[in-house]
């Protein structure tokens, strides 16, 4: 099983749609949870981490369940500048290391 | 926000020969730098974390003796993909650990294109 798991997509949605992408972990001792946008051909950034009691920053809304291991990230009204892949991304331990899931592809069609 | 640097950002090479890449943190000290690599349509791997000073730790199935790093300075480490063979054609971004701020707060290069024909 991988360590971070996500659906590939991709999903195609009308400008203003509402969309969820869900990602789960399998390391139930992960200590920080973010999602990551990468566009084609280029460097992952971070959108936003995740924290426990929910975020939302503008349009995007991330939640954590512990207890299910799965993080998930709402997108509201999504513009033509959403498209891109979205990477759930795991630090899984004391250290450094980040763990990337295999990305969801998200295009936002007109 | 920091600033992390590739060079080359596009490389094209014969089989068989070495590919040095560059991983620059351009206004921040990085003691530790990640080289990770990713194949098209899939995630970034993590192959190895550099230290500066000190030798770099490399991820289950990465070749060391093919995928040289050096961390020479704290603002530099540099990747040298040895005796290149079209399988090793993928997409190679490092990122920089941040100095300050969370431990795991990393900022990516813009990547490095190799093709290896």
């Amino acid at each position: 099983r991988k360590e971070v798991e996500q659906d590939p997509g991709p999903f195609n949605v009308p400008e203003g749609a509402t969309v969820a992408f869900n990602c789960t972990y399998s390391n139930s001792a992960s200590q920080s949870f973010f999602w990551y946008r990468q566009d084609c051909r280029k460097e992952p950034k971070l959108l936003m981490s995740v924290y426990s009691s929910g975020n939302e920053d503008g349009r995007f809304t991330a939640q954590l369940n512990r207890a299910s291991q799965y993080i998930s990230l709402l997108i509201r009204d999504s513009k033509l500048s959403d498209s891109a892949t979205y990477l759930c991304v795991v630090n899984s331990d004391a250290g450094n290391m980040l763990t990337f899931g295999g990305g969801t592809r998200l295009m936002v069609k007109p | 926000g920091a600033v992390v640097s590739q060079h080359p950002s596009r490389v094209i090479c014969k089989s068989g020969t070495s590919v040095k890449i560059e991983c620059r943190s351009l206004d921040f000290q990085a003691t530790t730098m990640f080289w990770y690599r990713q194949f098209p349509k899939k995630s970034l791997m993590l192959m190895a974390t550099s230290n500066e000073g000190s030798k770099a730790t490399y991820e289950q199935g990465v070749e060391k003796d093919k995928f040289l790093i050096n961390h020479a300075s704290l603002t530099l480490s540099t990747l040298t993909v040895t005796s290149a063979h079209p399988e090793d054609s993928s997409f190679y971004i490092c990122s920089a650990r941040s100095p300050v701020g969370k431990s795991w707060e990393q900022y990516f290069g813009p990547g490095t294109r190799l093709t290896v024909t």
